[in-house]
């Protein structure tokens, strides 16, 4: 398998416009997570879904940002419009299903991201 | 919800053994505590995880005291190659609803020759 492939790896533009950030993740995984990391503020979870369906969205910033999950085999995070704080490296991960009895997650495999530069 | 706690940074140097602490006094008890490796320009990247006790791998090995409220991950005879940021994960599951995943904010390991 190749691992988690995320589109763009880089993307400058300008403060108003939309941006979509893409991720296919590891096929037979049934987690999908959105990360956002800057110096500032580290590594953040935005969203994360299980079986496609969006579980966790409470790290979302604002309604400025969505994600979709429209297949296993794909997921889109979007914001609209952008703006300059929204600079940072966007991060994909996808895990298998969380571990049973005991409920810890399985490793999270993340994708090589995507730095995102807003003007 | 466990937050995490660790050191800003540490220094070593080749051949060393380091030990990276991480707090979390509020771990509950079903939760698992993972550290993740991160490179620059990289995404992070799974190093161990481990429940109680001790746990090891071909890489590292993490120690975990009975009371869970810290752990430690140890990297034997480091190289320059292990110069990276590490972070420690608590992850707090649910089977049928949301679990939070809260990565701390790292400790940025510098291996000298």
């Amino acid at each position: 398998d190749a691992g988690v492939i995320q589109s763009p790896r880089h993307e400058v533009t300008e403060m108003g416009q939309e941006v979509t950030l893409r991720c296919k993740p590891i096929s037979g995984h049934d987690y999908l997570f959105w990360y956002r990391q800057t110096m500032m503020r580290g590594l953040e979870l935005l969203i994360y879904f299980n079986n496609n369906v969006p579980i966790d969205d409470s790290g979302m910033p604002e309604d400025r940002f969505s994600a979709k999950m429209p297949n296993a085999s794909f997921s889109t995070l979007k914001i609209q419009p952008s703006e300059p704080r929204d600079s940072a490296v966007y991060f994909c991960a996808s895990s298998p299903a969380i571990q049973y009895p005991t409920g810890g997650l399985y490793e999270q495999y993340f994708g090589p991201g995507t730095r995102l530069t807003v003007t | 919800l466990a937050k995490t706690t660790q050191p800003i940074s540490m220094d070593s140097y080749e051949g060393q053994e380091v030990n990276i602490t991480c707090s979390h006094n509020n771990i509950a008890t079903n939760d698992y505590i993972t550290w993740y490796q991160q490179f620059p320009s990289q995404g992070p990247r799974f190093i161990i995880q481990g429940y109680k006790t001790k746990v090891t791998n071909e890489v590292a090995s993490l120690f975990i005291p009975a009371d869970r409220k810290s752990s430690t991950l140890s990297l034997p005879r480091v190289s320059l190659s292990d110069t990276a940021v590490y972070y420690c994960l608590v992850a707090i599951p649910g089977y049928s609803s949301a679990s939070k995943i809260i990565f701390g904010s790292g400790t940025r390991l510098s291996i000298r020759p």
